[in-house]
């Protein structure tokens, strides 16, 4: 699986809206884009995956480079509830024996 | 409701005592994970199952066990706990789609 990396942390004004980086330079073709977030010490929570068209959903938009080596996950308008970690996994669609969460992103979602 | 359950929520138990964390799936799906969660080391994935009496170890799979004899349990064993085992427990299940993971609400194991 393609090794992806993160910016530690982040902080953005409640109501803005929140752009998550990650770069993966190393994904090969069949492989997704996953994106879910932890918040404190709940279970991990899916958001949004794709493999290289821009995808939205009711809770985020995924927008993936045309070369794919990057994407960015965007809340458009954050709220406090949002404060969590953002972890984003590169894995083959379907095969979920090995799902790898790294260090992911702290985003403060700030008053 | 779709959910993966785990039981119980919250543990503390003695050093050498053997117990289960139960997890079960209402989803019928095929993959089953669990992982372990600790400050500074993230979520390791411990065991995954792919279907039916098929289970394989992840990347911390010392001192634990695992069996998977129904679809829908998969329940984690810790035949003689030790107080390095003290962490936040998560079972996780998928189907064939691209969604990924469903995550349980976790279970928080202390060790003494």
């Amino acid at each position: 699986d393609a090794k992806t990396t993160q910016p530690p942390s982040m902080d953005c004004a409640e109501g803005r809206a929140a752009n998550l980086p990650c770069n993966h330079s190393t994904i090969s073709g069949n492989e997704y884009v996953y994106w879910y977030r932890q918040i404190h010490s709940q279970g991990p929570q899916y958001i949004i995956h794709g493999l290289k068209n821009n995808e939205t959903n009711e809770m985020a938009s995924l927008i993936i480079t045309e070369d794919r080596k990057s994407s960015t996950l965007i809340l458009p308008h954050a709220t406090l509830r949002d404060t969590a970690v953002y972890y984003c996994i590169v894995k083959e669609a379907g095969n979920f024996n090995k799902f790898y969460f790294g260090s992911g992103t702290k985003l403060n979602v700030k008053p | 409701e779709a959910q993966v359950t785990q039981n119980p929520r919250y543990l503390i138990t003695v050093t050498g005592k053997k117990l289960t964390v139960t997890c079960s799936q209402n989803m019928n799906h095929e993959y089953m994970s669990w992982y372990r969660q600790d400050p500074g080391l993230g979520l390791r994935q411990i065991y995954y199952s792919m279907n039916v009496e098929v289970t394989d170890k992840g990347d911390v799979p010392e001192g634990y066990k695992v069996s998977r004899k129904e679809k829908r349990n998969f329940p984690l064993i810790l035949e003689s706990p030790s107080p390095n085992q003290t962490s936040l427990y998560f079972c996780a299940s998928s189907g064939p789609a691209n969604y990924g993971y469903t995550f349980g609400s976790g279970t928080r194991l202390t060790v003494v």
